[in-house]
């Protein structure tokens, strides 16, 4: 079973960037599309984006115009970074393998099925 | 305010069955796409409880189980326990968005 580890700044000052690392192990970030998900304090899950190993991304597309997500094939690592940050970015940031197939069946759209602890990312008012 | 609809809280005794309703819309579950939910236990990460609308993976047992017809989907849960007091999440694709869209949350309480 693939595992996942956040890692990165707890703390980030407003109008900077928000960089975080998602570690896999147990398996290699070949072949499949990698996520992350953000939760702020008390509230609901929210998408920010994916990335599939050769690259290709999507985003929210609340969240585009200050999100990148890049992929690091050789250290089984991808990455997060949220640019001019407020404190309406503070959350708990998950990362997640993201699959379309399962069982042998496919689901256009994908789901999660893998999900890291989540690190809290804090950016002060 | 999320795309998908849930309610903010469901609540059962023991051994009860519950619901969690799921609403969305042309775009996305009455697009014919799947429907997958997560159970949130207090401090931990989301866990994939049920996807593709009705399949559970490996180690989730039976009591919780799947369904979606035209722009809705439910969670059912039998035989409540109080390990199942948790925050449960319905997850889609929509296609107006172009994205991952998950629903609000439920908070389950088990009385």
């Amino acid at each position: 079973q693939v595992q996942l580890l956040e890692s990165g700044p707890g703390l980030v000052k407003p109008s900077e960037t928000l960089s975080l690392t998602c570690t896999v192990s147990g398996g290699s970030i070949s072949n499949d599309y990698w996520s992350w998900v953000r939760q702020p304090p008390g509230k609901g899950l929210e998408w920010i984006g994916y990335i599939y190993y050769s690259g290709n991304t999507n985003y929210n597309p609340s969240l585009k115009s200050r999100v990148t997500i890049s992929v690091d094939k050789s250290k089984n690592q991808f990455s997060l970074r949220l640019n001019s940050v407020t404190a309406a970015d503070t959350a708990v940031y998950y990362c997640a393998r993201m699959t379309y197939c399962s069982g042998g069946s496919c689901y256009p759209g994908g789901f999660f099925d893998s999900w890291g602890q989540g690190t809290l990312g804090t950016v002060p008012s | 305010q999320s795309v998908l609809t849930q309610p903010p809280s469901v609540s059962g005794a023991p051994g009860q069955r519950v619901t969690v309703s799921c609403t969305g819309s042309s775009s996305n579950i009455g697009a014919g796409y799947g429907v997958h939910w997560y159970q949130q236990l207090p401090g931990t990460a989301p866990k994939l409880l049920i996807y593709g609308n009705n399949n559970r993976p490996s180690g989730v047992p039976d009591r919780f189980s799947g369904s979606k017809s035209d722009t809705s989907a439910s969670l059912a849960i039998t035989g409540l326990q109080a390990e199942d007091e948790a925050d449960y999440y319905c997850q889609s694709y929509d296609s107006s968005l172009s994205g991952v869209v998950f629903g609000g949350g439920t908070k389950l309480t088990v009385l």
